[in-house]
C-alpha cells in the first residue's frame, strides 16, 4: 500500500520560501499527490495536487520529481498566518477512498 | 451551510459510556468521510459514505464504533463502550462525487476525552 514519509518539523523565517518535503516512492503510477495543510483547533485544509507536472496556484507550487517518488511544496514567501502542520497524502490502494495521511511536518515560521 | 459542521465541539465520556458524534455536510455534498486523529498524528481514515450507503468501513477500529447516515446527509459516528484509546479527535469531511482528496471539506472535529 502507498504511504509517505515527511521531516517531523521544520523552520522558517518569515517573508523566506519554505520548501517541505515529501517521500511518495510507492505511489502508484496513475495516482495523485495531494497536500493539506491543519492549523491548530482546525480541520485539515486543501493546499494543492498534481500527478506529473509541477503545478502552481494561489496558495503554494508544487514540484514532483519526474520519477514520482517526491515531491516539494513551496510556499514562495512565508508568513506567521502559515505555521500549520502539513500533510502531503496519497491513496493506500489505487481504488476507493481511503487516503493515508501520516503525521505530516509542523512548520513553523518565525518572525 | 458554508462548512461542514461537527457537534459537539468537545466531549468528555466515562470509560463504558455510548458516545454519538454528529456530522452536518456541506448541502449537496454527496461524499462523507470520517477520520480519527489521535493526538500529534495525523487523521487516519475511518469510514465513507456515497449518500447513504456506506461504501468503505476497513478503517473502523473494532466492532464498538458505527456510523450512518440514514438520508444520505446527516451522519453520526457512534462508538459504544468507550476506551481510554478511543480518545482522539474525530473529523468528518464531504466532498462532492468523483472527486479526489482535492474536493474535500473537513469540519472542526470533536475532541472526544475517555476518563
Amino acid at each position: 500500500d502507498a504511504k509517505t514519509t515527511q521531516p517531523t518539523s521544520m523552520d522558517c523565517a518569515e517573508g523566506r520560501a519554505a520548501n517541505l518535503p515529501c517521500n511518495h516512492s510507492t505511489i502508484s503510477g496513475n495516482e495523485y499527490v495531494y497536500w493539506y495543510r491543519q492549523i491548530h483547533s482546525q480541520g485539515p485544509q486543501y493546499i494543492i495536487h498534481g500527478l506529473k507536472n509541477n503545478e502552481t496556484n494561489e496558495m503554494a507550487s508544487l514540484i514532483i520529481t519526474e520519477d514520482r517518488k517526491s515531491s516539494t511544496l513551496i510556499l514562495p514567501h512565508a508568513t506567521l498566518r502559515d505555521t500549520a502542520v502539513y500533510y502531503c497524502i496519497v491513496r493506500v490502494t489505487n481504488y476507493g477512498q481511503n487516503f493515508v495521511f501520516g503525521p505530516g511536518t509542523r512548520l513553523s515560521v518565525l518572525p | 451551510g458554508a462548512g461542514v459542521s461537527q457537534s459537539p465541539r468537545y466531549k468528555v465520556a466515562k470509560r463504558g459510556q455510548d458516545v454519538a458524534l454528529r456530522c452536518d455536510p456541506i448541502s449537496g455534498h454527496v461524499s462523507l468521510f470520517w477520520y480519527q486523529q489521535a493526538l500529534g498524528q495525523g487523521p487516519e481514515f475511518l469510514t465513507y459514505f456515497q449518500n447513504e450507503a456506506q461504501l468503505d468501513k476497513s478503517g473502523l477500529p473494532s466492532d464498538r464504533f458505527f456510523a450512518e447516515r440514514p438520508e444520505g446527509s446527516v451522519s453520526t459516528l457512534k462508538i459504544q463502550r468507550t476506551q481510554q484509546e478511543d480518545s482522539a479527535v474525530y473529523l468528518c469531511a464531504s466532498s462532492q462525487p468523483g472527486q479526489g482528496a482535492d474536493g474535500y471539506t473537513f469540519g472542526s472535529g470533536t475532541r472526544l476525552t475517555v476518563v
